[in-house]
């Protein structure tokens, strides 16, 4: 059974469109992470989300933590090629640095 | 931030020979671990990896398979012993810096194909 599950697991989409990734899970996190990952290259933290409700925005990239620390949203408005990439959330269950990922989203923006 | 080298990048290995990955931090961390990511797939942990001590491994994962080493704070290898095509992986080194321990940055991952 997968800790954090991740949908959809494909999303392709075209340029300036809109969109939502969604990280579930059954048990309470402390704190979600999500990163980005590009072909050949190793995931590289995006942000991390640490308090129930919180809403965090980076640009055109707009994440959230739900009320009761099990679930989190990446929405990216506007999407563009250069998003395109592998988006994973992650959390250490019981706290510290052993991360358990999502199941992944492959995202693809084509103009 | 930390910075991160792994060696090799990607290798070619043959069935039933072993590879060890290195993992270079340009500066002392407190914490290393290591990853598999199959093709397609997200990334499971496989161990962390203690300085000057066993590692400690999660469910699955094996010291006589994947034997790993951390002689000091900046430096680690993990063997991948006794290939065969299933252990065709991304292999990402993950370190955490800093005495809060909550800045955890990766390598940019050594990619094994076994054929």
């Amino acid at each position: 059974t997968q800790l954090l599950e991740q949908s959809p697991q494909f999303l392709s989409i075209q340029e300036g469109e809109n969109l939502t990734v969604y990280c579930n899970s059954s048990s309470v996190f402390s704190s979600l992470q999500w990163y980005r990952q590009e072909p050949g290259e190793g995931p590289v933290l995006l942000v991390t989300v640490v308090t129930g409700g919180e809403v965090k925005k980076l640009k055109r990239l707009t994440f959230q933590f739900g009320d009761a620390r099990k679930d989190s949203s990446l929405h990216i408005t506007a999407a563009q090629p250069g998003d395109t990439g592998l988006y994973l959330c992650a959390g250490a269950p019981g706290g510290g640095n052993k991360l358990t990922f999502g199941t992944g989203t492959q995202l693809k923006v084509e103009l | 931030s930390a910075v991160i080298s792994q060696k090799p990048s990607r290798d070619i290995c043959q069935r039933g020979t072993s590879l060890t990955i290195q993992c270079q931090v340009d500066s002392q961390v407190t914490m290393m671990f290591w990853y598999r990511q199959q093709p397609g797939q997200s990334l499971t942990l496989i161990a962390t990896a203690n300085q000057g001590s066993e590692a400690t491994y999660e469910s699955g994962f094996v010291i006589d398979k994947f034997p790993i080493s951390r002689p000091n704070l900046t430096f680690s290898t993990l063997t991948v012993s006794n290939m065969s095509p299933e252990d065709s992986s991304i292999y990402l080194c993950s370190v955490v810096q800093g005495s809060t321990g909550n800045t955890i940055y990766f390598g940019e991952g050594s990619w094994l194909t076994v054929v």
